[in-house]
């Protein structure tokens, strides 16, 4: 079945610890996003790639990096984690048209202390 | 720059009642989409609706339908016989093909279903 998959599902880690957050799409999207989202708030994109060796910065600057070295693996990495870095981390793909439609990862939830 | 304008950061409707959600977008573009999210308390975020420029036919989903007014640049999202498992963050968002080819989100509607 095709789906977009995100790991860790929950991360708690200390300051200045390197964490990278892994996503996976099986359904062969060439657009993958990156958002990153507060409980209860509005989405904000921080990331994203239309292809291969292609990644983008989005609106809300962040930190974090990302690759895209395969079509269906985009992970983020944060070098060194802060508290402020606390949030949801949601991952998305989608296709060409005429659907443009986003499917989303389940996302990541993670605690800097 | 396309925005997407969601007027009522919270909602409330009884079970079985019928609530409507509102949205409003700005854009030049004449050929774009629109779409309704919902993203349950902790859980993944789905599409419920999406709608083309293109068509002037409202789009309807089950119980799910919206009222798509291109001129006035509105797009709002009906739920009829409302469900306790309707509950969640409802986001409206916009994508054009000319233009970022972002989707373009509003900051969503928390809506509450009482039993």
């Amino acid at each position: 079945e095709a789906d977009i998959y995100q790991t860790p599902r929950y991360l708690v880690i200390g300051t200045g610890k390197k964490i990278t957050l892994e996503c996976s799409q099986t359904m062969g999207h060439d657009k993958m996003y990156w958002y990153q989202q507060d409980p209860g708030m509005e989405l904000h994109l921080i990331h994203y790639s239309y292809g291969v060796n292609s990644t983008e910065k989005g609106d809300l600057s962040s930190e974090s990096t990302v690759s895209r070295i395969r079509t269906e693996h985009f992970p983020l990495t944060l070098e060194s984690a802060r508290p402020s870095h606390t949030s949801q981390y949601l991952c998305a793909s989608s296709g060409t048209v005429p659907n443009n439609e986003q499917f989303f990862g389940p996302g990541t939830r993670l605690t800097v202390l | 720059a396309q925005t997407v304008t969601q007027s009522q950061p919270e909602m409330s409707v009884q079970e079985a009642e019928t609530v409507t959600l509102s949205c409003t977008y700005d854009t030049s573009e004449s050929d774009y989409y629109l779409f309704w999210y919902k993203q349950p308390p902790s859980r993944q975020m789905i599409l419920v609706i999406r709608q083309e420029a293109y068509k002037q036919q409202n789009a309807t989903e089950n119980r799910f339908s919206v009222n798509f007014q291109k001129a006035a640049k509105s797009f709002s999202l009906k739920i009829s016989d409302s469900q306790l498992g309707d509950a969640a963050m409802y986001f409206c968002a916009y994508f054009s093909q000319g233009g970022s080819e972002k989707l373009v989100f509003g900051k969503g509607t928390k809506l509450t279903v009482n039993p």
